[in-house]
């Protein structure tokens, strides 16, 4: 059974705060490691896919970093905005491509 | 380009009862996936179809749950009979092939079983 954790659960920042996320995933059979952000009644959102170790990638305000070797990425977001609220959800992807999910960290935006 | 369609958004029923919700994927998409949400977890996949075929329904509770997409394209799961903890939101995901990177998401179907 793959394990994959994400911390925190939840978090409240103010408007204008850095913040940032973990997902921890196995380091073996590694393919890919999908991040995707999602609002309450809406589809999840794909933010980024990244494969190799090392990768970086770059969207406006939000940002993530790679580390397959010791099974771990980071989600930023530089200078928070309300409409940040949502759930962020990382997901590992082996092989057989198959997404493993964690159980997302919860963001709220307070203006 | 039409993203993936899910009905009905929200079902409310109590245990015992049958519920179908449906999926309709990105045209062109050949597999389709099926996950589970339960509050507080991650999106569990129960099954995933590569065009009418299906690849892995390893956690499928099949006692109560079925799901088919029978020409390739849109995709049914069922529950019958339903049980408290079938309480979740049902996700439908789609991509191109196999060995595609992305997966899009449907809005889901937000169950609740009383």
């Amino acid at each position: 059974i793959l394990n994959v954790e994400q911390s925190p659960q939840s978090l409240h920042v103010q408007e204008g705060d850095s913040t940032n996320f973990t997902c921890s995933f196995p380091s073996s059979n590694f393919y890919a490691l999908h991040w995707y952000r999602w609002e309450t009644a809406k589809s999840p959102e794909a933010l980024f896919v990244m494969t190799l170790n090392g990768d970086e990638k770059k969207k406006g305000r939000i940002s993530a970093t790679l580390n397959t070797k010791e099974g771990y990425s980071y989600l930023y977001i530089k200078g928070s905005q309300p409409e940040d609220s949502a759930t962020y959800l990382c997901a590992f992807s082996g092989s057989a491509r198959q997404l493993t999910f964690g159980s997302g960290t919860q963001l709220t935006v307070l203006p | 380009e039409a993203g993936v369609a899910q009905s009905p958004r929200y079902k409310i029923i109590e245990k015992r009862q049958s519920v179908a919700f449906w999926c309709n994927p990105i045209s062109g998409h050949a597999t389709l996936y099926w996950y589970q949400q339960i509050l507080g977890q991650g999106p569990k996949l129960l099954i995933q179809f590569q065009n009418n075929g299906v690849v892995d329904d390893s956690q499928l509770p099949k006692d109560r749950f079925s799901a088919e997409r029978l020409k390739g394209v849109d995709s049914t799961l069922k529950i019958q009979p339903a049980k408290l903890e079938d309480s979740a939101v049902y996700l439908c995901a789609s991509s191109f092939n196999l060995y595609s990177y992305e997966q899009y998401f449907g809005p889901g179907t937000r169950l609740t079983v009383t």
